[in-house]
């Protein structure tokens, strides 16, 4: 089936530093990505959908500058936290679609920033 | 106002007992799937649901989606501590389908089951 890998699983950062979140899709081609954030207990927020090739599609109240999306190929995709800080530290997940396929979910990425 | 509501938002059975989780939408539904999470992890994807009407089983996870498409029930029969985690609904509620849009989640449902 459909494999979809996330890395890094968690990452910590030091205040004012970028991170760099790689969702690759293994054995499908992926036309669209979502990338979503999660807080505990609490559901899936999408923040941003990217179609290969193309600028990414925010969420309303998502900052573009912030969160820096690229889906410069078929099989990868990434989200770059710029200048990140503690409020940014969440649980980042990324979903990707190819033609006709369903949606498969990345294992997730835990950001803490301190 | 959430736009997939999910009831209940926690559930705590004794194992071996039924239990049922309700996704309600006042918009029609368009692609209802059901995923599994445990905290700090990904989704795992259960079910899909397309057709009004439509029922999909697997082992003892029943998936319903009403006629209407509005709303959809996820039921587990004989409860395992193995079936606890968060569940979650999501559906596309644009007319274009889910064919390339995106997901809307409910707020989850945290299910305990105690052996």
């Amino acid at each position: 089936g459909a494999v979809v890998s996330q890395h890094p699983s968690w990452v910590i950062c030091k205040s004012g530093t970028s991170v760099k979140i790689e969702c690759r899709s293994l054995d499908f081609q992926a036309t669209t990505m979502f990338w979503y954030r999660q807080f505990p207990k609490q559901s899936l927020m999408l923040m941003a959908t990217s179609n290969e090739g193309s600028k990414a599609t925010y969420e309303q109240g998502v900052e573009k500058d912030k969160f820096l999306i690229n889906h410069a190929s078929l099989t990868l995709s990434t989200l770059t936290v710029t200048s990140a800080h503690p409020e940014d530290s969440s649980f980042y997940i990324c979903s990707a679609r190819g033609q006709g396929s369903g949606y498969t979910f990345g294992s997730g990425t835990r950001l803490t920033v301190v | 106002s959430q736009e997939l509501e999910q009831s209940p938002q926690s559930l705590i059975v004794q194992e071996g007992k039924n239990l049922t989780i309700n996704c309600t939408s006042s918009k029609t539904l368009y692609g209802l799937y059901w995923y599994k999470q445990k905290y700090g992890e990904g989704l795992i994807f259960l079910m899909m649901l397309q057709k009004g009407g439509e029922e999909k089983s697997h082992e003892k996870i029943t998936a319903k989606l009403d006629e209407k498409k509005q709303q959809s029930s996820l039921h587990i029969t004989a409860s395992q501590p193995s079936h606890a985690g968060i569940y979650l609904c999501g559906a596309g509620l644009n007319a274009g389908g889910t064919s390339y849009g995106k997901l809307t989640f409910g707020q989850g449902t945290i299910l305990t089951v105690h052996p």
